[in-house]
Order: C-alpha cells, then sequence, then structure tokens
C-alpha cells in the first residue's frame, strides 16, 4: 500500500483555469505539508496542516488554497492558474514533532500553457 | 531557522566512497541534522538523522564535527542507482526541520 498518494500525477491545463490536487496518506499521521518543486530542483515548503488545521503558510498567493477534511487528506485547489505555477508538488505527512521524517508523495507534476 | 548550503552538484565513479557536504553555520542548539534522498520523478526520501559526532545506518553515515556547522553524508560504493538529488535540512524537534529544503546536491555516479 503507498503510504503518501497524490492524484493526479500529470496535470496540463490553460492559464485562467483552475484545478486540484489531491492527497491522502494512511500513516496516521497527524501533521501534512505540501511542497512545491520549480525547475532547478528547489524544493520549498508552502503549507502544513496539523490535525486539520493550518499551521504553516509560507506566503504563497491566495490562488492557492488547501482544504483538510480530515487529517488523512490535504487537498490543494489553484485560482486562475498562471504560467509560474508550473512545477511539481509534493504532499507529504509526518508526526507533529519530534525529529521523525518527512514522507513524501510521488508528486504531480503541473503544467500551464 | 538555520540555513544550509551545499555544492549544487558532483560527479562520482561507481564504487567510490562519496562524501556530500553541507554547511549550516547558524545551527542552534536545538537543531537536529537530517539528510533526504531524492530519486527523478519520486518525491524525497528520509536517509539519516544526527545531533552530534556520528551516526551510520543501513545506507549511509553522517559526521558532525563538534562545532555542529558542517556534516558531511558517507555513501559508501556508489552504485549507479544512487545518482541522486541529496537535500541537508536542520531543524528543531518542534518541526522545524521540514522546512527549508534548499536546491540540494545533484550526484551523478558514473560507470
Amino acid at each position: 500500500d503507498t503510504a503518501v498518494s497524490q492524484t493526479p500525477k500529470y496535470l496540463v491545463t490553460q492559464m485562467g483555469n483552475d484545478k486540484s490536487i489531491k492527497c491522502e496518506q494512511n500513516l496516521g499521521h497527524d501533521t501534512m505539508y505540501w511542497y512545491k518543486q520549480d525547475s532547478k530542483k528547489f524544493l520549498k515548503i508552502m503549507f502544513s496542516y496539523n490535525n486539520k488545521e493550518l499551521i504553516i503558510n509560507e506566503t504563497v498567493p491566495n490562488r492557492f488554497s488547501p482544504k483538510s477534511p480530515d487529517k488523512a487528506h490535504l487537498n490543494l485547489h489553484i485560482n486562475s492558474l498562471e504560467l509560474g505555477d508550473s512545477a511539481v508538488y509534493f504532499c507529504a505527512s509526518s508526526t507533529p514533532t519530534g525529529i521523525g521524517e518527512l514522507f513524501f508523495g510521488e508528486g504531480s507534476r503541473l503544467t500551464v500553457l | 531557522l538555520a540555513k544550509t548550503t551545499q555544492p549544487i552538484s558532483m560527479d562520482s565513479y561507481e564504487g567510490q566512497e562519496v562524501n556530500i557536504t553541507c554547511s549550516h553555520n547558524n545551527i542552534a542548539t536545538n537543531d537536529y541534522i537530517t539528510w533526504y534522498q531524492q530519486f527523478p520523478s519520486q518525491g524525497p526520501r528520509f536517509i539519516i538523522q544526527g545531533y552530534k559526532t556520528k551516526v551510520t545506518n543501513e545506507v549511509a553515515s553522517l559526521f558532525i564535527p563538534a562545532d555542529r556547522k558542517s556534516s558531511t553524508l558517507s555513501l559508501p560504493r556508489v552504485s549507479l542507482s544512487d545518482t541522486a538529488v541529496y537535500y541537508c535540512l536542520v531543524g528543531d524537534i518542534y518541526g522545524n526541520n521540514r522546512l527549508a529544503f534548499g536546491k540540494g546536491n545533484q550526484v551523478v555516479v558514473i560507470p
């Protein structure tokens, strides 16, 4: 069983569209994250949720809206897509504190045309 | 958050030991050092974590000098499948060790 799963794996869309990426984890973790990785491999955190509550929002445009219906899911909705949104988006989960490791999904490659 | 600096890329021959360095001059007393490995088209995965001196597991060793301002990830006898991007992070037990991945170090293993 995949511990952290994301869908879709690939997403190609036009500028101005709205799209969503879904993430689910079956590890029983309380904390989930969204990261963005650009073409230069720079991996940057976007959001962190602990038990459905937003705890980190790293100056991400308002067009990005995470939603956590329960602690096992953290979805990312993006409005009015721009060319610069093209990237690979990774979902991850972990225990909320301590020095435990992050578990990442396989990534969702978003291409905005 | 402590900031880390890594070389952008490095090459190594198959079968050699590879040492990957990371600088973290502003590391705080409560910070741990964690390394992740990312293969193409996959998410990063945890390799090793340490606080001081030396930590070893089945995959790698982590060397941390007494001042903790740097660390070295050592991969013994690399194979082609070790070609990946390696990220060094520092952060405390309150979850701040998950935030600043940066650009990582692209390691290419050559036959």
